[in-house]
């Protein structure tokens, strides 16, 4: 267990729909990531947030949004949703200085039928 | 273009054997090279990450290798076990910035 806690852990929704996910980081951890990571497909860097401001801009599309609460928690949300999108979407989390070791959560499986 | 290249896609090795993947980058300015261990399904899990001033790490079975001169990486899992088998991510982060370079990844499978 990371101690990075991802919810929900598996969502179906069809085309067109808007969803959240939802990420809460390990305690004293500043930095949160998201990655979504397509059938057979490898990790893809979509945004990375520290201490509520965003830090770094991945592949993400305009339909996709991410936020970090002042707890720290973050949401990344998709709309618009296509039937391309269905993926896992993990939530990494890293603490402040030093190599920016990243924890990872157990993800979130989307299915846009 | 920043990249990381993994080789061989996939293995196959049996149980008890030893094994080396691969990862050639070409990420500059180079900050760290870490392996991750991912399960299918699951979050990638830290084997190691390495700066440039080392050459070796290991941890447990899995030992990982550092030239920075040839921008190589190699990760040796000595004495497979079943529960080796998993995908193991090579990834590379830029001294300037944040930004993290994965691999493609490498799937095992060790068998009986």
């Amino acid at each position: 267990d990371s101690g990075v806690t991802q919810t929900p852990k598996h969502l179906i929704t069809a085309t067109g729909q808007r969803v959240t996910l939802r990420c809460s980081p390990r305690s004293g951890d500043l930095s949160v990531y998201w990655y979504q990571q397509s059938l057979d497909q490898g990790l893809q860097f979509l945004i990375q947030y520290y201490n509520g401001e965003e830090r770094a801009k991945g592949n993400i599309l305009e339909r996709f949004s991410a936020q970090q609460f002042p707890d720290l928690h973050s949401e990344l949300n998709l709309s618009s949703l296509e039937l391309g999108d269905s993926a896992l979407y993990f939530c990494a989390s890293s603490p402040p200085g030093g190599h920016y070791e990243q924890y990872f959560g157990p993800g979130t499986r989307l299915t846009v039928t | 273009k920043n990249q990381v290249e993994q080789s061989p896609q996939s293995l196959i090795i049996l149980e008890g054997k030893n094994c080396t993947l691969q990862c050639n980058y070409t990420v500059s300015p180079f900050s760290n090279l870490r392996w991750y261990k991912q399960d299918t399904g699951r979050g990638p899990v830290s084997l190691t990450i390495m700066t440039f001033s080392e050459n070796t790490k290991s941890n447990g079975r899995y030992t990982a290798t550092l030239d920075a001169d040839t921008k190589q990486s190699s990760l040796h899992i000595t004495a497979s076990q079943l529960s080796d088998s998993a995908s193991y991510i090579c990834v590379v982060k830029e001294a300037a910035g944040n930004k993290l370079t994965f691999g493609g990844g490498t799937r095992v499978l060790v068998k009986p």
